[in-house]
């Protein structure tokens, strides 16, 4: 119940295509579900993040959409770029103080040029 | 600039050695954790702090050890006890109001055996 399920494992997308990264949880209790970049030989960084009380949230390029019906959540980048190359982990929070964050498994982003 | 900084880049350890992963940050985060990340993997947490001379258990800390004598420091002992200490390490933290949220990571850490 604490799991959060992100797919696909690796997408390849042609340059200005729209890349999509599907989550999902099972966690009734999560309120804070956050996206993090991570290049080669880096730590991942924190892209953008969205609240359960919004379906969408958009900043330039990256939109999280977000379905509290089916506890799912997905990340969409408009125009993919060659540097968007990337993994992506989606996670996910509880509202309680004490709660951990709990990472996706990633997925490896090629954007051909 | 204000970020976090762990060193060595890589290490490489030897049978029956313990070795420390160091983690320093000068953004005056009260947070910090450390994750393991295996390919293929997300990020499992090994060892949190919420404040100086304190820390918590993460999901696998069996095998490791931390510290936390000061703010801005947050070192990880990898011990003997870690059978398959190979992965890359990472240290992060977060501010006083983005509870068990971290903010900023390092560029990690990556260990082997030799």
């Amino acid at each position: 119940q604490q799991q959060v399920k992100q797919s696909p494992q690796s997408l390849i997308v042609q340059k200005g295509g729209i890349s999509i990264i599907n989550c999902a949880y099972e966690n009734t209790a999560f309120d804070y579900f956050p996206w993090y970049q991570q290049f080669p030989g880096k730590g991942p960084a924190l892209l953008i993040a969205i609240r359960p009380d919004v379906s969408e949230k958009k900043e330039g390029r990256f939109t999280i959409s977000f379905n509290k019906s089916a506890k799912q959540f997905s990340l969409h980048i408009m125009d993919s770029q060659p540097g968007d190359s990337a993994t992506y982990f989606c996670a996910a929070r509880g509202y309680s103080s004490a709660s951990k964050i709990i990472f996706g498994s990633g997925t490896r982003l090629s954007i051909r040029p | 600039d204000g970020g976090i900084t762990q060193s060595p880049k890589y290490l490489f350890r030897k049978e029956g050695q313990n070795v420390t992963l160091s983690c320093e940050q000068n953004l005056n985060h009260d947070a910090m954790y450390w994750y393991r990340q295996d390919p293929g993997q997300g990020l499992r947490l090994i060892y949190y702090s919420q404040i100086v001379n304190d820390f918590q258990k993460g999901d696998i800390a069996e095998g490791y050890s931390v510290s936390r004598e000061k703010k801005e420091s947050f070192p990880l002992t990898v011990t003997s006890a870690q059978k398959n200490p190979t992965a890359f390490y990472l240290c992060a933290s977060s501010g006083r109001d983005s509870s068990n949220q971290p903010q900023h990571f390092g560029d990690g850490t990556r260990l082997s055996i030799l």
